[in-house]
């Protein structure tokens, strides 16, 4: 069964820093994994989206890689903003036939301070 | 293109009743997925259906049930709604190509 972990499950930076979310999973045989963004009691945003053929993966100030072999992915958001605050899903999707659904982490609820 | 949406955004409901949700999925996705989320356990898969058929299942009792629509619009069904039943339920739809899913609102069911 896979499981997904992100540590650190809060973090606080003062704007301006450059920081990095990490999402591990127990299973590699994945067929790609996202990075969605969660404002509070709103639905969930795809940031970016990383194929298992792929390393990384760059929109704006973000950048995910992914290391399927050791489980493991990071997001690298630059020059952070008080609009970066909202909490941050890692998720993967199986590659096995009926594995069509996502498996996520409980998130890293991020706060820049101004 | 719009978004997927969710009606309704908010429910409230007394324990023993029975509820329906509907997700309209983005314009020519075919498959809608299900979730439901709460502060204990995060995001937890339901169901999974593409062109009116349900090709996945997770872990929930058979009070969750769910069908898809010849327009692929969606509806989930609690029935003998329980107060752990509250949460945020997410549905989500993907064009079946690049497996990138795209979720709503959500609806908010809260049991009383």
């Amino acid at each position: 069964k896979q499981e997904v972990t992100q540590i650190p499950a809060a973090l606080s930076v003062p704007e301006g820093e450059n920081l990095v979310l990490n999402c591990s999973f127990t299973d590699s045989a994945i067929y790609n994994l996202q990075w969605f963004r969660q404002d509070p009691g709103k639905g969930l945003t795809s940031l970016l989206l990383i194929q298992s053929s792929q390393r990384e993966q760059t929109s704006g100030r973000l950048n995910a890689s992914l290391d399927k072999s050791s489980g493991r992915s990071t997001l690298y958001i630059a020059a952070s903003q008080p609009g970066d605050s909202a909490t941050y899903l890692c998720a993967v999707r199986g590659s096995g036939a009926g594995s069509y659904q996502l498996t996520f982490g409980k998130g890293t609820k991020l706060s820049v301070i101004p | 293109k719009a978004g997927v949406t969710q009606t309704p955004r908010y429910l409230i409901k007394t324990r023993g009743q029975q509820v329906t949700l509907s997700c309209s999925p983005i314009s020519g996705h075919r498959s809608v997925s299900w979730y439901q989320q709460t502060p204990g356990q995060g995001l937890q898969f339901l169901f999974e259906y593409f062109s009116e058929t349900q090709r996945n299942k997770g872990n929930f009792p058979g009070r969750f049930s769910g069908r898809q629509f010849s327009n692929s619009r969606s509806e989930m069904n609690v029935s003998t709604l329980e107060l752990g039943d509250s949460a945020l339920y997410l549905c989500a739809s993907w064009d079946g190509h690049s497996y990138e899913q795209y979720f709503g609102p959500g609806t908010r069911l809260t049991v009383t």
